[in-house]
């Protein structure tokens, strides 16, 4: 298994480029989540998709799209980047769609990270 | 707003020694916490989840969770250099769906 995979790793963008940032999990998992890493913020999550067909606006969703493929493929596409959105990018994966409380299945999985820089 | 607090750091600690990481939240409903751990460069992986009132172990890491006084704590015994790190504590809170809540973390150096 190779868990949860994105593309790409690094990416460089000039103010007003367009890209799509890819993330697959082969887990079988129901949700996934985009989230973006900032100096001093810890993560913050931007779009997450609780099950394949449904998508929700996180705490900082301005500026992105995201399309849930299908079950496996979570894609997050910046439209028209700005310096602003320079961070790193983590696509995370969790098992059930729905909340269980008392169960370790809330585990959420995480991607290798992109690093983008918006110039 | 739900909000997850942790002191940023460093927390530097010799070889040995116990290192204690805190995190305090701010919803007294909320019922499961994580503690993942991250390294410079990589992403976060999970290292606890603690879900009752009270301690629990995994080897070396102990998590302690308080719900009257909103707070969970990580326990490192016999620190080690490998785990100097940023810890991060995230919080489900009741009614958010299927969205964990992450604080800032708190980077950890163990020093030789």
């Amino acid at each position: 298994n190779a868990g949860v995979t994105q593309t790409p790793k690094f990416q460089v963008l000039k103010t007003g480029q367009s890209m799509t940032l890819q993330c697959a999990q082969d887990m079988n998992h129901n949700s996934m989540y985009w989230y973006r890493q900032d100096p001093g913020m810890g993560l913050r999550l931007i779009y997450y998709s609780a099950s394949e067909g449904t998508t929700d606006k996180g705490e900082v969703p301005n500026g992105y799209n995201v399309s849930r493929l299908n079950k496996r493929e979570f894609s997050l596409r910046l439209e028209s980047a700005a310096p602003s959105q320079t961070s790193v990018y983590f696509c995370a994966s969790r098992a059930r769609g729905e909340s269980n409380l008392r169960s370790s299945y809330n585990e959420q999985f995480f991607g290798p990270g992109t690093r983008l820089t918006v110039l | 707003q739900k909000e997850v607090e942790q002191n940023s750091g460093p927390l530097s600690v010799p070889e040995g020694a116990i290192a204690s990481l805190n995190c305090t939240y701010s919803d007294r409903g909320s019922q499961s916490f994580f503690w993942y751990r991250q390294y410079s460069g990589k992403s976060p992986e999970l290292i606890m989840f603690i879900y009752s009132n009270g301690d629990k172990e995994d080897g070396r890491f102990t998590a302690q969770l308080n719900k009257a006084s909103q707070y969970v704590s990580l326990l490192i015994r016999d620190s080690q250099p490998s785990d100097s790190a940023t810890y991060l504590c995230a919080v489900l809170f009741t009614g958010g769906g299927n969205k964990l809540t992450f604080g800032t973390g708190t980077q950890l150096k163990v020093e030789l």
